[in-house]
Parts: C-alpha cells; structure tokens; sequence
C-alpha cells in the first residue's frame, strides 16, 4: 500500500483479555519497529524486526507482551492478560534499510 | 545509557521565529532526526542530521554539533498550523531503532 497500515484504529478490551495489533508496512521495507506512545509521554521502543527476525526485543514491558513478522511483511504485536496501563497508542513503522521511519496511524488501546 | 532532552512546552507567535533545542548522551550515534506529530495523528518526518551544520529544507531547518551533543529545530514565519509536538531521536549505530525524546508541545498564537 501507499503507507504504513495498522488495525484496528482503536481497541477496547477488559482487563485480562488478549488483544492483537496488526501493521501492514510499506512494501518492500524490510524494518518494522513497534513503539508505544502513552497521553503526554514520548515513544517508548517496544521491538524491531528485520526481515522476519527480532534482533532486539529490549523494550517489551513483560512477558505479555510478543511480536511476530511474517514473510517479511505483516507483523502482529499480542498482549496476553491486559492490564490498565497497558492503554496507549500503539504505533508501527518501516522503513528501508537505515534510513528515516515512515509511521502507521497506530491502534489506541484502551482497556477497561 | 541513553538520554534525550528537549524542553516540555513552548509557545510563540504567527509570523515569528522558534528555536526548539535537543540535547543528547547516547551510547553510540548515526543521525538524528527531527519528526512533527499533530494531536491525535502519526509522527511524520521533517529532518535528518548525520554531519555537524545546518540542513535546511524551507521553513524549517535543522543543526548539529556531535561534539556537544546538541541539535535544534530552527522554524521560520510560523503558522498556526505548526502547532504540534516536535520530537527529537537518535538512531545509535546501524538499524537500530530510534530513541525518541519526550517531544516538546508548540503552540503558535496569533
């Protein structure tokens, strides 16, 4: 597609529940980088992906928290057992080999 | 460990000038990129900085000094639609991902 798709735009679960987030990055791009962005706060680095691996999962909050990329395209973030601070904006980007990111719209998760 | 500072908010006038600075302690560097973010929207890129001086790119522009670790946003004859968040981050080495700064808030007023 033209850029970055993610769904859905917004989710809303009770506490305790799975969610999955979905991004769609730019074709051909072949890093992906998972950030979250809570009210007032800066982006927070949850994973990174190039092609279908995950060189560095430093940033997920806990073992809830995983990601999955397949054929080096759609990637799909899964947070099992949601808690309450687990709602923010969480936002996907590509981008070509060490270049600049190019940003979804990201998923706003609220959980209940 | 890695720190990136810029101020929380600032406010300045239509027409005027801005200067939003960043300062940073990072393990390693290979660029700094300045992105806007409007209320409620993705972050959308505005500048890239890997050599020391000045970049400029219309109304905005963009410095750095690796030896001080220190980066500015530079924006001209502004318009209220610049009102945003700017984010600071640098990339250490490689593909890493981005390190971001907690954003500073412009508002522009008439």
């Amino acid at each position: 597609g033209a850029g970055v798709s993610q769904s859905p735009s917004n989710k809303v679960t009770e506490k305790g529940k799975d969610v999955e987030l979905r991004c769609d990055p730019i074709s051909g791009h072949t890093a992906l980088y998972w950030y979250r962005q809570s009210l007032g706060q800066g982006l927070e680095f949850l994973i990174y992906f190039q092609g279908n691996s995950a060189p560095d999962k430093s940033g997920l909050p806990s073992d809830r928290f995983s990601a999955e990329r397949t054929g080096g395209s759609v990637s799909t973030l899964t947070i099992q057992r949601t808690q309450q601070e687990d709602s923010a904006v969480y936002l996907c980007a590509s981008s070509p080999a060490n270049e600049k990111l190019f940003f979804g719209s990201g998923t706003q998760l609220s959980v209940l | 460990g890695q720190n990136i500072d810029q101020p929380t908010e600032m406010t300045a006038t239509e027409g005027a000038i801005v200067q939003i600075n960043c300062t940073y302690q990072t393990s390693g560097f290979n660029g700094l990129f300045w992105y806007q973010q409007h209320a409620g929207e993705a972050p959308t890129f505005l500048s890239y900085n890997v050599l020391d001086g000045l970049e400029e790119k219309g109304r905005f522009s963009s410095f750095l000094s690796r030896s001080k670790g220190y980066s500015y946003l530079l924006l001209k004859e502004l318009q209220m639609k610049d009102s945003a968040s700017y984010l600071c981050a640098v990339r250490n080495s490689g593909n890493t991902p981005l390190v971001f700064g907690k954003g500073t808030r412009l508002s522009v007023i008439a």
